[in-house]
């Protein structure tokens, strides 16, 4: 299958720094997606990239849409305990038959207080 | 509230029985997917369905089954075939134009 390769795969931060991390494939994607979920529950949404370049902000969120359409990374600024969690990146492609959605393997972050 | 509801959140067989994850939605999505995912693992694509009475294999099809009868529902059947059933199921649904992606809050499978 298609394949997102997503780093790093874990990281362990202190309260208050920043985060970036990213989602890199061999295939273009028309969306880009980046989700958070919690222990036990399902994947939510948090900013969704149409175009390619495009960079677009959630709070103390920004993720991009990289120009060659083949890769994405998301910025979390000043973070706090509570974004603690895994962090997935997704593709969405059209194809013959229909629209796929491929996901990244994760980033497990922890925040220490 | 508009949203994808699975049940049951947490389900227990025992080896060799057919059991099915039921997926219903109201957000009028018209594609609906399944995921399974284990411990420390990301998100694989089990079946996808684009419209009504139409689905497609994903990545790790074997062992699965699905149907799609209706637009708000997507059950999947997990079958005494497939070798390692126990895992987190997941649920999602695409708007129109197939853009951003919403979940259902997961089934937890445990085969014993």
């Amino acid at each position: 299958g298609q394949q997102l390769n997503q780093s790093p795969q874990s990281m362990f931060i202190q309260e208050g720094e920043d985060v970036s991390m990213n989602c890199t494939s061999s295939s273009i994607f028309n969306t880009w997606l980046w989700y958070k979920q919690d222990p036990g529950e399902g994947p939510v949404l948090l900013i969704a990239l149409y175009k390619a370049g495009e960079l677009t902000s959630n709070g103390r969120l920004t993720a991009q849409f990289g120009i060659t359409r083949k890769d994405s990374f998301l910025n979390i600024s000043a973070s706090i305990p509570s974004d603690v969690g895994i962090y997935f990146c997704a593709g969405l492609r059209k194809e013959t038959s229909g629209s796929r959605l491929t996901f990244g393997e994760g980033t497990q972050l922890t925040v220490n207080p | 509230d508009g949203g994808i509801t699975q049940s049951p959140k947490y389900l227990f067989r025992k080896e060799g029985q057919n059991v099915t994850l039921s997926c219903e939605q109201n957000l009028n999505h018209d594609a609906m997917y399944w995921y399974r995912q284990d411990p420390g693992q990301g998100l694989r694509l089990i079946y996808y369905s684009q419209i009504v009475n139409d689905f497609q294999k994903g990545d790790i099809a074997e062992g699965y089954s699905v149907s799609r009868e209706k637009k708000e529902s997507f059950p999947l059947t997990v079958t005494s075939a497939q070798k390692n059933p126990t895992a987190f199921y997941l649920c999602a649904s695409t708007k129109p134009r197939n853009t951003e992606a919403f979940f259902g809050q997961g089934t937890r499978l445990t085969v014993v």
